[in-house]
């Protein structure tokens, strides 16, 4: 079954840029979305086909997605950008999460 | 404005059934693909099924394949999880969550979650 590949865990200070990796095999062949998801909240949809922004989301949300790596992108990360990062796909009619990131703002 | 609404969740012991309801509002239902996400306690999301918006496609997890159904009645705009023979392993949060297309490639509004635990 197909697998996506996340770190645990990325630190960012306040005002700098955060970049989470995604990979997967040949994962630049599919759609990767991605989801934020805050302590006691849903998830929210950021980023979908790899690198589109649903209405509402911040400019400073970006991605990308190339090879066998997709990579979101959070240009001047704030505060209340903390959560956790997870990275989705399609494949073989299955659909696939990434286990996840932690993003810390310190 | 998209809302979903879950419910159904509970307490259950191992081996018991329990079926989960998602209440759609404010978009055409029926156009849209439908899945049903779980988040064990402390863990990250794990797809559970899908079912499409054009052709009525269902698609399972392994881990759930043979145990779980789910189905749509797009005349209550309703989306439902039958969930039988469960185990331990299935305690979760269990989000509805809709999908941007007939196709359920990703998703653009998730409910608040029903809280399944299955316990003896």
């Amino acid at each position: 079954s197909y697998e996506l590949s996340q770190p645990p865990s990325v630190s960012v200070s306040p005002g700098q840029t955060a970049s989470i990796t995604c990979s997967g095999n040949k994962l630049g062949n599919k759609y990767v979305c991605w989801y934020q998801q805050k302590p006691g909240q849903s998830p929210v949809l950021v980023i979908y086909q790899d690198n589109k922004r649903p209405s509402g989301i911040p400019e400073r949300f970006s991605g990308s997605n190339s090879g066998n790596t997709a990579t979101l992108t959070i240009s001047g990360t704030q505060a209340m950008d903390e959560a956790d990062y997870y990275c989705q796909a399609w494949d073989s009619s299955t659909v696939v999460f990434g286990g996840g990131t932690k993003l810390t703002v310190l | 404005e998209v809302q979903l609404l879950e419910s159904g969740g509970g307490l259950v012991q191992p081996g018991g059934s329990l079926r989960l309801s998602c209440a759609a509002s404010g978009f055409t239902f029926s156009n849209y693909a439908m899945t049903w996400v779980r988040q064990a306690p402390g863990k990250g999301l794990e797809w559970v099924s899908s079912i499409s918006g054009s052709d009525d496609s269902t698609y399972y997890a392994d881990s759930v394949k043979g145990r779980f159904t789910i189905s749509r009645d797009n005349s209550k705009n309703t989306l439902y999880l039958q969930m039988n023979s469960l185990r331990a392993e299935d305690t979760a949060v269990y989000y509805c969550a809709k999908s941007g297309s007939p196709r359920p490639y990703s998703f653009d509004y998730w409910g608040q979650g029903t809280l399944v635990t299955v316990s003896s």
